[in-house]
C-alpha cells in the first residue's frame, strides 16, 4: 500500500511569491490534513479536508489556503510569501473513521529567501 | 495558547534504561491521545495511542499512561535502544473534531 506522497520535497522561493504544495493520500483515505512544523513550535494545524470540503481550520492567516479534489488529492497554497513561512509542511491522511491517527508524508521543506 | 505541552525539549538516556517522555494538556475535552516519532527528513510515524476510557496502553517496549485528573500523559520506553533516538510528539484530540493538537516535541537521545 503506497504511503502519503508529498511533492516537491524541497522548494526555495523569494518573498512575495506564491507556492503550491501537493499531497496524495493513502488510497481509500478521504481526509487530508496539513501541518506546519517550525523549530520550537511543534506541528501547527493548518486545515483538514474531507470529501473536498474544508472541515477544520487552524489559526493561520488567509494567505494559507487549500483544496481537495475528487480523488482526495490535496493542494496547499501560500500567497505573498514571508520569511517566517519557511518551514516543513506536512500532509497527513486518515480514513477519518474515528479513533484513528494519521499517516504522515515526508513533508515539503519550504525556504523563503 | 499551547493546549498540549511537552516541557522537556530534550532527554538523554543510556541504552537499556527506561525513557520517560511527558506531556501535559489543558483542554478537558480531549479524549484521544497519540504519540508520534519523527526522524530527520521523514514525516512523523504513529507509535501508540490511548483513549480517555483507559489509563494505560502497552505495545511491546512502549507504554503510554494517562492521568486524566492531572491532565498528564507519559510515554515509557523500556528498554531504550539507540534506534529510539528521535523527536517524540504527543498529540490530543476531542471526539468528532478530527483535529489533532500537537506538542512541541521532545528530542530523545539514547546513548550506546
Amino acid at each position: 500500500k503506497a504511503g502519503v506522497t508529498q511533492t516537491p520535497r524541497y522548494l526555495i522561493k523569494t518573498r512575495g511569491q506564491q507556492v503550491t504544495l501537493s499531497c496524495s493520500p493513502i488510497s481509500g483515505h478521504r481526509s487530508v490534513s496539513w501541518y506546519q512544523q517550525t523549530p520550537g513550535q511543534g506541528l501547527q494545524f493548518l486545515f483538514e479536508y474531507f470529501s473536498e470540503t474544508q472541515r477544520n481550520k487552524g489559526n493561520f492567516p488567509g494567505r494559507f489556503s487549500g483544496r481537495q479534489f475528487s480523488n482526495s488529492r490535496s493542494e496547499m497554497n501560500v500567497s505573498t510569501l514571508e520569511l517566517g513561512d519557511s518551514a516543513l509542511y506536512l500532509c497527513a491522511s486518515s480514513p477519518r473513521t474515528g479513533g484513528v491517527g494519521y499517516t504522515f508524508g515526508s513533508g515539503t521543506r519550504l525556504t523563503v529567501v | 495558547d499551547q493546549q498540549v505541552k511537552q516541557n522537556s525539549p530534550s532527554l538523554s538516556v543510556q541504552e537499556g534504561r527506561i525513557s520517560i517522555l511527558n506531556c501535559d494538556y489543558t483542554n478537558s475535552m480531549f479524549d484521544y491521545f497519540l504519540w508520534y516519532k519523527k526522524y530527520p527528513a521523514e514525516g512523523p510515524t504513529f507509535l501508540i495511542s490511548i483513549s480517555s476510557i483507559k489509563d494505560k496502553n502497552e505495545d511491546g517496549r512502549f507504554t503510554v499512561f494517562l492521568n486524566k485528573s492531572a491532565k498528564h500523559l507519559s510515554l515509557h520506553i523500556v528498554p531504550s535502544q539507540p534506534g529510539d533516538s528521535a523527536v517524540y510528539f504527543c498529540a490530543a484530540s476531542a471526539s468528532g473534531t478530527y483535529k489533532y493538537i500537537f506538542g512541541t516535541g521532545t528530542r530523545l537521545k539514547v546513548l550506546a
